[in-house]
């Protein structure tokens, strides 16, 4: 079945650093969501990338969807301490509609 | 807006009990709602997904009779874990997807913690 695969497992920087992490998916994916899980909270949307090549920025961060539509990742530029959380994406393939998420990236920032 | 609420919050049961989780949509309407189980670390995992009015769609390896899925309105969706035993101790977390709007938005709810000693 589908798999969406996600690097690095935890990411640890010092404040002011930058930030990365990839998401890989085994198919095509017809769109592919990032969210956002802060310690004991719950997935908050961030943003939705649809189209190949796709290059989205909020602020700081910016999100890319690869030209094959079957890699993606989220660029943090120095980050803060409120950067801190996990980080999945979830891919969404052709067929079914339903989202698979990547196993996330936690991030921790030291100020 | 698209304020999704889970209740109970925590909850901790015996052995054999049942536990009713329920997840409402407070201020929109959704036809479709979606369970996830979340292990510590780790990511979420489709259970099953929950229409108004139809049977739920349940995911390979999820056992139907075990978690039990009603969508009785388009404002509330319920899960059920009959018979529960400490291996379904779990974060349990609900997503309502807005009737009205962009289709692809899925709103989350707070999750529902449950321990089975």
């Amino acid at each position: 079945g589908q798999q969406v695969m996600q690097i690095p497992q935890y990411q640890h920087v010092q404040e002011g650093e930058d930030f990365t992490t990839y998401c890989n998916s085994s198919t095509t994916l017809s769109n592919i969501q990032w969210y956002k899980q802060r310690p004991g909270g719950h997935p908050v949307f961030l943003i939705q990338l649809v189209k190949s090549g796709e290059v989205k920025k909020q602020k700081r961060l910016t999100f890319q969807f690869g030209e094959a539509k079957k890699n993606s990742s989220l660029h943090i530029t120095a980050t803060q301490t409120t950067d801190v959380g996990t980080y999945f994406c979830a891919g969404r393939n052709n067929q079914g509609g339903k989202l698979i998420f990547g196993q996330g990236t936690e991030l921790s920032v030291k100020p | 807006g698209a304020v999704v609420s889970q209740h109970p919050s925590r909850v901790i049961c015996k052995s054999g009990t049942s536990v009713k989780i329920e997840c409402r949509s407070l201020d929109f309407q959704a036809t479709t709602m979606f369970w996830y189980r979340q292990f510590p670390k780790k990511s979420l995992m489709l259970m099953a997904t929950s229409n108004e009015g139809s049977k739920a769609t349940y995911e390979q390896g999820v056992e139907k009779d075990k978690f039990l899925i009603n969508h009785a309105s388009l404002t509330l969706s319920t899960l059920t874990v009959t018979s529960a035993h400490p291996e379904d101790s779990s974060f349990y977390i609900c997503s309502a997807r807005p009737l009205a709007g962009l289709t692809y938005e899925q709103y989350f709810g707070p999750g529902t913690r449950l321990t089975v000693t």
